[in-house]
């Protein structure tokens, strides 16, 4: 009964291949986000979709798509790996604003580690 | 434009002091900031919201927006406590955003 569940959980593949992570949630949430938490453990916004609309495209390579076939939905394809997109990459999910001014905090997946050699 | 800094990279104690990990922000309205926690190898957990006023394992945090903070303090550390603690800010009114600090490693030592 897993709130955001990703996979898989680690992704190891070569410089040049596509790869997806997949994630799913099942809090009945509107808004799902990817971030990229780098080797230094910094955390960046990506993509942010709110019922299937994109709404959040951060600076973010256009390798990168984002694809929400529903809004329990938020599936990442990367396209052309390179040695720099090796990270541990989050998907997270929130609660609709029904009133402006208040966010009820994210939900997070458990994080895919990608490496790529 | 929006910036959240968490000044310290690593905050190492001894178990039973107490611990305050600073967090300042740059924004000219009016924020949401939340405390976010990430155990080893876990997945990110919303540890405090300001607009809640609560505390959760012991940790609080005040948001002052004179000096425009929202350090997390616990009087006693303890071993548990270590894990990443990330500090972040959303702006009233937009998509729910989250802009994240670069994070503070507090390591508890027996």
């Amino acid at each position: 009964d897993t709130a955001v569940s990703q996979t898989p959980k680690y992704l190891v593949t070569q410089m040049g291949n596509d790869k997806s992570i997949k994630c799913e949630q099942n809090l009945g949430h509107d808004t799902m986000y990817w971030y990229k938490q780098d080797s230094k453990k910094f955390l960046k916004i990506m993509f942010s979709y709110n019922n299937k609309e994109l709404i959040i495209n951060e600076t973010v390579p256009n390798r990168f798509s984002p694809k929400s076939p529903d809004k329990a939905h938020l599936n990442l394809h990367i396209n052309s790996l390179e040695l720099g997109d090796s990270a541990v990459y989050f998907c997270a999910s929130s609660q609709e604003r029904l009133n402006p001014g208040l966010n009820y905090g994210y939900t997070f997946g458990s994080g895919t580690r990608l490496t790529v050699v | 434009a929006q910036r959240v800094t968490q000044p310290e990279k690593l905050l190492s104690v001894f178990k039973g002091a107490p611990v305050e990990l600073k967090c300042n922000y740059s924004y000219s309205g009016s924020p949401e900031l939340f405390w976010y926690v990430q155990y080893s190898r876990q997945r990110l957990q919303l540890l405090l919201r300001h607009i809640s006023r609560e505390s959760i394992k012991g940790f609080t945090a005040d948001l002052n927006k004179g000096e425009t903070s929202f350090h997390l303090k616990k009087p006693f550390a303890q071993e548990e406590d270590s894990a990443m603690y990330y500090c972040a800010l959303t702006a009233s009114g937009n998509t729910g955003k989250l802009i994240f600090g670069q994070g503070t490693t507090l390591q508890v030592k027996p």
